[in-house]
């Protein structure tokens, strides 16, 4: 079974530029997540989608920032325009939706893209 | 906020069991802890976790004191692979899903 993919996995782009970042879920995973983690921080969660809806997006920084989920299989996040401060590593992961009541669902983690801003 | 304590950094010696501590002494009944591993250059991974009693599956053991105030990651026969920053992560048992908190993390550096 294939894991959680992203693309690209590098991105170099300049001051003002949009990026738009990709995420592949594991097949059959409603929920889908990103994280980031820039320079010297901790991982820090942005947004959650449950299918193509937005269930929680509490971490997104600003409104620079765009998830989408269409269709509720892949999904993007756009950065317009990047700023400096952008640059990290963004981190894609999905899980299983499972009732609740009970245990939290397990994560599963794509590689990440590696954004530079410049 | 993260709400456990961890070790910024420890050594353990490859074949030697590597015992990862974490503090969560304000963790509520119905919260379990997690443990995640990001190796360099790839995405977090999950290992275990657990509620009250210790847990073990292929990767790991999990040992949760009875208070269930600390617990300690067991990487019994540790190899160079096992280099990582890790994670210990507490999570309400509400279930559904919602986003993990990362903190600082472990980082363990496996010597040859």
């Amino acid at each position: 079974e294939a894991g959680v993919t992203q693309f690209p996995s590098h991105s170099v782009i300049e001051k003002g530029q949009t990026v738009t970042l990709r995420c592949d879920p594991i097949s059959g995973h409603d929920n889908l997540y990103w994280y980031r983690r820039v320079m010297g921080k901790e991982i820090k969660f942005l947004l959650h989608f449950v299918k193509e809806s937005k269930q929680d997006e509490s971490g997104m920084p600003n409104n620079r920032f765009l998830a989408e989920r269409t269709g509720g299989t892949y999904s993007t996040l756009k950065v317009q325009p990047a700023e400096l401060e952008d640059s990290g590593v963004y981190f894609c992961a999905s899980s299983q939706v499972v009732p609740s009541g009970g245990l939290k669902e397990t994560q599963y983690f794509g590689p990440g893209t590696r954004l530079l801003v410049l | 906020d993260a709400k456990t304590t961890q070790p910024p950094s420890m050594d353990c010696a490859e074949g030697r069991a590597a015992n990862l501590p974490c503090n969560h002494s304000t963790i509520s009944g119905n919260e379990y802890v997690y443990w995640y591993r990001q190796i360099h250059s790839q995405g977090p991974q999950y290992i275990i976790h657990g509620l009250k009693n210790n847990e073990t599956n292929e990767m790991a053991s999990l040992i949760i004191t009875e208070d269930r105030k600390s617990s300690t990651l067991i990487l019994p026969h540790a190899t160079l692979r096992d280099t990582a920053v890790y994670y210990c992560i507490v999570r309400d048992s509400g279930g559904g899903a919602d986003g993990l908190t990362f903190g600082k993390g472990t980082h363990l550096i496996i010597q040859p």
